[in-house]
């Protein structure tokens, strides 16, 4: 059973296109993050959420919206997209934080291209 | 933010040689996490160290935390083709509730 999945594993659009990566995860986690990692392979958070509740927004561009419909599901779309959005798009998940010992778990990623 | 520094960026190295990953920061670590990522694949867990002076084993993976909590190394002994991927090393804490800052990463390949 695949823990946190997300879908589509590979997206090409055009600039402008507006589009969505869903995630789900079937750990039973509260928590769900969203993570850009660029060509140079850094990996930058974007959102988390925390049984439905926005918790962190880091700096991300309002094109960028996600949306928690229940705690196993994270989903994020993309309006008005643009050539600097081409990236892979991981989904992660943990259990509620506590300390800072918790242990994220990713899916397989989304790699976006815009042309 | 806390800015994590991880060298080398890149390492090329045969199978059956040894090798060491470094992870720094000018701020002290709450906790440092090392994943491991292969292509295609998402991040995965390696190890979490906490305390300053911890070492940590994982097979032919050594884990190491500095006294002073700011630094962080990864050895590999006896590197096989199976350990190549990019190696990341991620810092928890702050004010930000879950959040993980990565280093760069380092990309290893290890050539049969």
């Amino acid at each position: 059973d695949t823990a946190v999945s997300q879908t589509p594993k590979y997206l090409v659009t055009q600039m402008g296109n507006d589009k969505s990566i869903k995630c789900e995860q079937n750990l039973g986690h509260d928590t769900m993050y969203w993570y850009k990692q660029d060509s140079k392979k850094f990996l930058k958070i974007m959102f988390s959420y925390n049984n439905k509740e926005l918790i962190i927004n880091e700096t991300v561009p309002n094109r960028f919206s996600p949306k928690s419909p229940d705690k196993a599901h994270l989903n994020l779309h993309i309006n008005s997209l643009e050539l600097g959005d081409s990236a892979v798009y991981f989904c992660a998940s943990s259990q509620r934080p506590v300390g800072t010992t918790y242990e994220q778990y990713f899916g397989p990623g989304t790699r976006l291209t815009v042309t | 933010t806390q800015l994590l520094e991880q060298s080398p960026q890149f390492l090329s190295i045969q199978e059956g040689e040894n090798l060491t990953v470094y992870c720094n920061s000018s701020s002290v670590f709450s906790s440092l996490q090392w994943y491991r990522q292969e292509p295609g694949e998402g991040p995965v867990l390696l190890v979490t160290v906490v305390t300053g002076g911890e070492v940590k084993k994982l097979k032919r993976l050594t884990f190491q935390f500095g006294d002073a909590r700011k630094d962080s190394s990864l050895h590999i002994t006896a590197a096989q083709p199976g350990d190549t991927g990019l190696y990341l090393c991620a810092s928890a804490g702050g004010t930000s509730y879950g959040k993980l800052t990565f280093g760069q990463g380092t990309i290893l390949t290890v050539h049969p």
